[in-house]
């Protein structure tokens, strides 16, 4: 079954020093993206980075990082050069090619502090 | 260009009456899902229309029914509302349908925060 476990409910970082955040998932599907969302208190949900199955190097976008483990199943976000504004909630999530659904973690409230 | 967008932002109803919510897709997205988000959860998957049919639902009663209309924007309907129905209403918009390769991003918008009272 699809599963997403985000185990970190909050986070706190320092400003200007990095983070990971921590997120597993579960598949049978061997084709699958997986995806980190940044929602703010607004309650919008904002794309960072994806990540999909076959790909071979972990993906970046900018302070973004994604250490992809697929042995493990593993899909870490990892926020360099923390900033204020980083201060959110963060989502992990998959969809397997198959389906029409991203399937969500319950996330990881993140807290910089200046 | 214009991310998603959704109408309206706020809205307050009582139990057993109806709700339509709205969105508009990015310009080129064919494809609109939508999903629930209950305070301290993540977002539950709704349906997803793609080329105005229902492609995909996710455990929802028959209550939540939706509509693609051909502009490609969307409605949600949620008849005889719960106090359970609470939550915040996330539209997204991808290019694609589900099934198609997972590099097809959904993208959402601000969303629709309902009270059911």
């Amino acid at each position: 079954a699809q599963k997403i476990t985000q185990t970190q409910p909050g986070m706190f970082v320092q400003e200007k020093e990095a983070v990971t955040l921590d997120c597993t998932y579960d598949t049978s599907d061997p084709s699958y993206g997986l995806f980190w969302y940044k929602q703010p208190s607004s309650g919008e949900m904002i794309f960072l980075i994806y990540q999909g199955s076959y790909d071979q190097q972990n993906a970046t976008e900018g302070r973004y990082s994604l250490n992809f483990q697929k042995a493990r199943k593993s899909a870490n976000l990892v926020i360099s050069a923390s900033q204020l504004g980083d201060s959110a909630m963060y989502f992990c999530a998959m969809r397997e090619d198959s389906s029409y659904k991203l399937i969500f973690g319950s996330g990881t409230r993140l807290l910089v502090r200046p | 260009d214009a991310g998603v967008t959704q109408s309206p932002t706020h809205l307050i109803k009582t139990r057993g009456q109806h709700v339509t919510l709205r969105c508009s897709p990015i310009s080129g997205h064919k494809s609109v899902s939508w999903y629930q988000q209950v305070l301290g959860q993540g977002p539950q998957f709704i349906f997803q229309y793609y080329e105005k049919e229902e492609r995909g639902r996710g455990n929802f009663p028959d209550r939540f029914s939706g509509h693609q209309f051909p502009n490609y924007s969307s409605e949600l309907n949620v008849n005889a509302l719960l106090l359970g129905d609470s939550a915040l209403y996330l539209c997204a918009s991808s290019l694609k349908a589900g099934g198609a390769k997972s590099t097809d991003t959904q993208y959402f918008g601000p969303g629709t925060r309902l009270t059911v009272l």
